[in-house]
């Protein structure tokens, strides 16, 4: 059981270079997330997914976009990459139905944009 | 908006003192709140939840409405406990945002 799975752990894009960080779960959760974190700004939520075929907005999701045509994927896709991009980024479900049990996160990908 | 405040970056505190984590938010609705942990070079991982009003590693949490808090406390710091901490609220069908952390730091 290896729980959420990201790929790459660590990338360095030019500017205007596009990419996409992979996440998988292998624990049948509906719901899933991406957040990135800054320095001194805690984790800030950039897209979310109730289930396959479904996503929604969060708190950051300018320059970037989402997938979930699967139950076990959700990749999160950087066009035009721009320094402010540079983060910590994390992929976490949680359990059907409902985010009341636990979140859990994967390991991270840390992305530099020069 | 929604939106979770933390107002302390870091908390450093003496082992076996009391600690307690701050924590504010701003939501209309009925919040369901968490405190999670991110220990040295580890995931973040659950500390625990408000509605199953739960003890874990010896913290516990209270919601209060009126002054729109969930403060996490300790009684007797562990220096085992040192690690970020951060808040977390869960609303409108599957957003989870969290704070800006605080920095637990147990000096022996």
């Amino acid at each position: 059981n290896a729980g959420v799975t990201q790929t790459p752990k660590f990338r360095i894009l030019k500017i205007g270079q596009s990419m996409t960080l992979q996440c998988a779960q292998d624990m049948n959760h509906n719901y899933m997330y991406w957040y990135r974190q800054d320095p001194g700004m805690g984790l800030k939520l950039i897209y979310y997914s109730v289930g396959a075929g479904i996503t929604d907005k969060g708190e950051v999701p300018n320059g970037y976009n989402v997938s979930r045509s699967t139950t076990e994927d959700f990749p999160l896709r950087l066009e035009l990459a721009a320094p402010s991009q540079t983060s910590v980024y994390f992929c976490a479900s949680s359990y059907p139905g409902t985010v009341n049990e636990k979140l859990f996160f994967g390991s991270g990908t840390q992305l530099s944009v020069l | 908006a929604q939106r979770v405040t933390q107002p302390e970056k870091l908390l450093s505190v003496f082992k076996g003192a009391p600690v307690e984590l701050k924590c504010n938010y701003s939501y209309s609705g009925s919040p369901e709140l968490f405190w999670y942990v991110q220990y040295s070079r580890q995931r973040l991982q659950l500390l625990l939840r408000h509605i199953s009003r739960e003890s874990i590693k010896g913290f516990t949490a209270d919601l209060n409405k009126g002054e729109t808090s969930f403060h996490l406390k300790k009684p007797f710091a562990q220096e085992e406990d040192s690690a970020m901490y951060y808040c977390a609220l869960w609303y409108q069908g599957g957003k989870l945002i969290f704070g800006q952390g605080t920095e637990l730091s147990v000096k022996p």
